[in-house]
């Protein structure tokens, strides 16, 4: 079975500053891993995946994430952070096997940018 | 470009009453999926399809019921509506592109409550 933990389930961060969304998981086989925003009142929105090569992808609106095999991580980061990034960003992964590819999502983290 | 489109976007249902959400895409997606999204615990899916005339139980399937009769449409029914299934629910496909990836692209959600 596939899991995805996202520890923090409210991350604030000043305007400006460097921002990092923490994201664990397990799964058998190669691991697919995306990360999705949500802004109030909306689906999700695909911002970045990692399906195999280099460990730092990037994705939409400046955010990237590293991918760590040995700690099981898929972390989201941004260098500056804007008010307007301030949304649900949920973790998601499935193998690399199945004919669905059913994801597994996290339980989301709540981002919020201080003005 | 309407990509994937949900309706309705808001019901009010009294417990024993049954409905059904219409999720349409125009992307000739070959996949879909119904998640329900409920506070702190991420999307879990409830159904999905592979195809048309296909259909698979998810994580959460019991007291729906779903069809898959035209490859752009994918119902969601409640047969008989209890408290327990209030929630936002998403429609999502995706398409199992060469790459394998086939991250999925959502509709903007169904609020229904169920008193």
């Amino acid at each position: 079975a596939q899991s995805v933990a996202q520890p923090e389930d409210q991350v604030n961060v000043a305007e400006g500053n460097p921002l990092t969304v923490k994201c664990t998981y397990s799964v058998s086989g190669n691991p697919y891993l995306f990360w999705y925003v949500q802004y109030p009142n909306r689906g999700l929105q695909f911002l970045l995946k990692y399906i195999t090569g280099d460990n730092l992808v990037k994705g939409s609106y400046g955010f990237e994430a590293e991918f760590n095999k040995s700690q099981t991580s898929f972390h989201l980061k941004k260098p500056s952070a804007l008010v307007s990034d301030s949304a649900l960003y949920f973790c998601a992964v499935r193998d690399n096997s199945g004919s669905a590819r059913q994801l597994t999502f996290g339980s989301g983290t709540q981002l919020t940018v201080l003005p | 470009n309407a990509g994937v489109t949900q309706t309705p976007k808001f019901r009010v249902l009294k417990t024993g009453q049954s409905m059904t959400l219409l999720c349409a895409q125009d992307m000739n997606h070959e996949y879909m999926y119904w998640y329900r999204q409920d506070p702190g615990m991420g999307l879990r899916l409830i159904h999905y399809s592979v195809g048309e005339g296909t259909t698979a139980k998810g994580e959460v399937p019991d007291g729906y019921n779903v069809s898959r009769l035209k490859k752009q449409n994918f119902l969601l029914g409640l047969e008989s509506a209890a408290p327990s299934q209030t929630s936002v629910y998403f429609c999502a496909s995706s398409n199992p592109s060469g790459s394998g990836t086939g991250e999925l692209f959502f509709g903007e959600g169904s609020r229904l409550t169920v008193l």
